[in-house]
């Protein structure tokens, strides 16, 4: 059964450094999301992506966080600076249908 | 913004037994779709169930199935039969027909006792 895979399982990086994850989605699939969840908390919704535009954003996806679909396969979140406050899971979650969301195993971000 | 609660931080029931974890919400939409996710220790979320709030009917996934009250506005998950593999924190989500973004509960985290 087909599955959103995402890399790096975890990424360690330092505070103010950028940061790139990586999701490939399900092959036929449209819609694209980021959540983060950071430990411990639920889940928080960053961003929706479809016909190559931002659909939907967070008060969290400020201008430090970027999203793109640069080879109409892998979908990327960047974040150009980041904080300690940053560090979570982050979730990638495609879907062929509006309505419905599979996820990725998530990328773990710690921030030092 | 919608706010989804799950009142029931954790749960536990006997393997084999029959366990129901509560979710309500709120919205002034008439349109718009719930789920349950279960999340196990390897953190990756998978869908458990969906339900569309048009439909009356229960929606229903093998041992897993829902109580959806729509003028309650709540929605139970029921897992009968549990199992060792059914322990996990599950996660009750509500996005509206016309957005894009899934709200997402607190969680309820599920042990199951052999």
């Amino acid at each position: 059964e087909p599955e959103v895979t995402q890399t790096p399982s975890h990424q360690v990086t330092q505070m103010g450094q950028e940061v790139i994850l990586r999701c490939v989605p399900i092959s036929n699939h449209l819609y694209f999301y980021w959540y983060r969840q950071i430990l411990g908390q639920k889940v928080e919704f960053l961003v929706s992506f479809y016909n190559n535009e931002i659909s939907e954003k967070s008060e969290i996806f400020d201008d430090q966080f970027s999203v793109e679909r640069p080879d109409g396969s892998n979908f990327t979140l960047k974040i150009r600076s980041t904080k300690l406050e940053d560090s979570a899971m982050y979730f990638c979650a495609t879907g062929l249908a509006s309505y419905e969301q599979y996820f990725g195993p998530g990328t773990r971000l710690t921030v030092t | 913004a919608q706010t989804v609660t799950q009142s029931q931080p954790e749960m536990s029931v006997q393997e084999a037994e029959t366990v129901t974890l509560s979710c309500t919400y709120d919205t002034s939409e008439s349109d718009y779709y719930l789920f349950w996710y279960k999340q196990p220790p390897s953190r990756q979320m998978i869908l458990v169930i969906r339900q569309e709030a048009y439909k009356q009917q229960n929606a229903t996934e093998n041992r897993f199935s829902v109580n959806f009250q729509k003028a309650a506005k709540s929605f139970s998950l029921k897992i009968s039969d549990s199992q060792l593999g059914d322990a996990a924190m599950y996660f009750c989500a509500y996005r509206s027909a016309t957005g894009n973004q899934f709200y997402f509960g607190t969680g309820t985290s599920l042990t199951v006792i052999p």
